[in-house]
């Protein structure tokens, strides 16, 4: 079964650096999403992506933030000078319609030190 | 704020114990509500999706019911099996937008 595959599994990385996570989606899915998950809390949506723009963001998902899909392939979520409260568990996530289960990867865990 | 709202958040069953948990939603605006199971170290699973108020899925020993108006779903296991532990997630997608809003999970552990 297709699956959608994320690098790297685990990133750590110094506070106010940048980090760059990726995500492979599946092949004919048109519909992407990034989620994190910060230790003992809820799963959070961060941004919807299709199209090749966004189409939603949470609150959480400010400046600091980017996403795109740089080779028609990949799609990536960009943190610019990450702080101690971006460590979390993040999450990508595809689909191929918008009311359609979600396929999620394995998620990478980001540790800011 | 979307409240999406899990319970209990835990239980624990023995092996064999049939079992549900509850999560609750918004009634207005609902466009579909989604269940995933979640293993240890390993990445959400779709269960179900529904969409119809009254809907009811089966897949093997788990299903699922809807009631949109009072804005519940209860998902039900039969016959509890040490790997249904897990944590059962459900997600709320209101159609105005492109997002899930998930509750916190029910985690289940299942003992021989």
């Amino acid at each position: 079964e297709p699956e959608v595959t994320q690098t790297p599994s685990h990133q750590v990385t110094q506070m106010g650096q940048e980090v760059i996570l990726r995500c492979v989606p599946i092949s004919n899915h048109l519909y992407f999403y990034w989620y994190r998950q910060i230790l003992g809390q809820k799963v959070e949506f961060l941004v919807s992506f299709y199209n090749n723009e966004i189409s939603e963001k949470s609150e959480i998902f400010d400046d600091q933030f980017s996403v795109e899909r740089p080779d028609g392939s990949n799609f990536t979520l960009k943190i610019r000078s990450t702080k101690l409260e971006d460590s979390a568990m993040y999450f990508c996530a595809t689909g191929d319609r918008s009311n359609q289960p979600q396929h999620f990867g394995d998620g990478t865990r980001l540790s800011i030190l | 704020i979307l409240n999406v709202e899990q319970s209990p958040q835990s239980l624990h069953v023995q092996e064999g114990d049939s079992t549900n948990f509850t999560c609750s939603f918004p009634s207005s605006n609902f466009y579909a509500l989604h269940w995933y199971r979640w293993e240890t170290a390993k990445s959400p699973e779709a269960l179900f999706v529904m969409t119809l108020n009254g809907d009811e899925k089966k897949k093997g020993r788990i299903s699922a019911t809807l009631n949109t108006k009072e804005g519940y779903s209860y998902l039900y296991i039969k016959g509890s099996q040490p790997e249904d532990s897990a944590t059962y997630l459900c997600a709320f997608y209101g159609g105005s937008n492109y997002k899930l809003t998930f509750g916190k999970g029910t985690l289940l552990t299942v003992n021989p």
